[in-house]
């Protein structure tokens, strides 16, 4: 079956502008992710949906980053006035229904590359 | 809280030497404990995960993994590295809430 699928895949933008990253995530799955991966560095956590809802918006790095899921399947994050340190991989994840400190396996789509200049 | 760190940013191996991964974490209660692999431009798939069955865990491509609680460790090992094993890796935590931590990452070549 299909994979996580993000669009788009590659994005450049000049700073000040805003842009929207879309998540389609795996059929069933009703928990969905958005991570950050800087440079050389590992994944930071974003926002986490459960179905259309958002229990977890601790890792949102300012009020310019915002995300919103539709008919439980997908989402879309939108980053407002892009600032260069946004430059960025994006990447989405979704499992079946998440637990608290639950085992469930994420699975990953391929991201979207960002570069604001 | 909780936290991941790997040890060595980079790892060169030769063609057929042991891998070794270094990954200790840090949690306030149980954790259930990932490595993920991410080859060059694509997301992150799961080479195997920690679920408190078992705590030698096997995954996928020859890759194995030993929780030790007492030393607060997951390293990953592989017995023979293959060219095709060249790729980042990263462990992750998973404790409390549903996110996962993950370590900075690391990036290993093999050597022919």
């Amino acid at each position: 079956g299909a994979g996580v699928s993000q669009s788009p895949s590659n994005k450049v933008t000049e700073k000040g502008k805003d842009v929207e990253l879309r998540c389609d995530p795996i059929s069933g799955h009703t928990a969905l992710y958005w991570y950050r991966q800087r440079l050389g560095q590992g994944l930071e956590f974003l926002i986490y949906f459960q179905g259309n809802s958002a229990p977890d918006k601790s890792g949102l790095p300012s009020d310019r980053f915002s995300a919103e899921r539709t008919g439980e399947s997908v989402s879309t994050l939108t980053i407002q006035r892009t600032q260069q340190e946004d430059s960025a991989v994006y990447l989405c994840a979704s499992s079946l229904a998440s637990s608290s400190g639950g085992a469930e396996t994420q699975y990953f789509g391929p991201g979207t590359r960002l570069l604001v200049l | 809280a909780q936290s991941v760190t790997q040890l060595g940013s980079h790892v060169s191996v030769s063609e057929g030497a042991l891998v070794l991964l270094r990954c200790n974490y840090s949690s306030s209660v149980p954790p259930y404990l990932f490595w993920y692999v991410q080859y060059p431009n694509q997301g992150l798939q799961l080479l195997l995960k920690y679920t408190s069955a078992a705590t030698l865990v096997k995954g996928i491509n020859g890759f194995e993994a030993e929780f030790k609680k007492s030393e607060t460790s997951f390293h990953l090992t592989k017995p023979s590295a293959h060219m095709s094993d060249a790729a980042e890796y990263f462990c992750a935590v998973k404790a409390a809430g549903n996110k996962l931590t993950f370590g900075g990452g690391t990036r290993v070549l093999v050597k022919p």
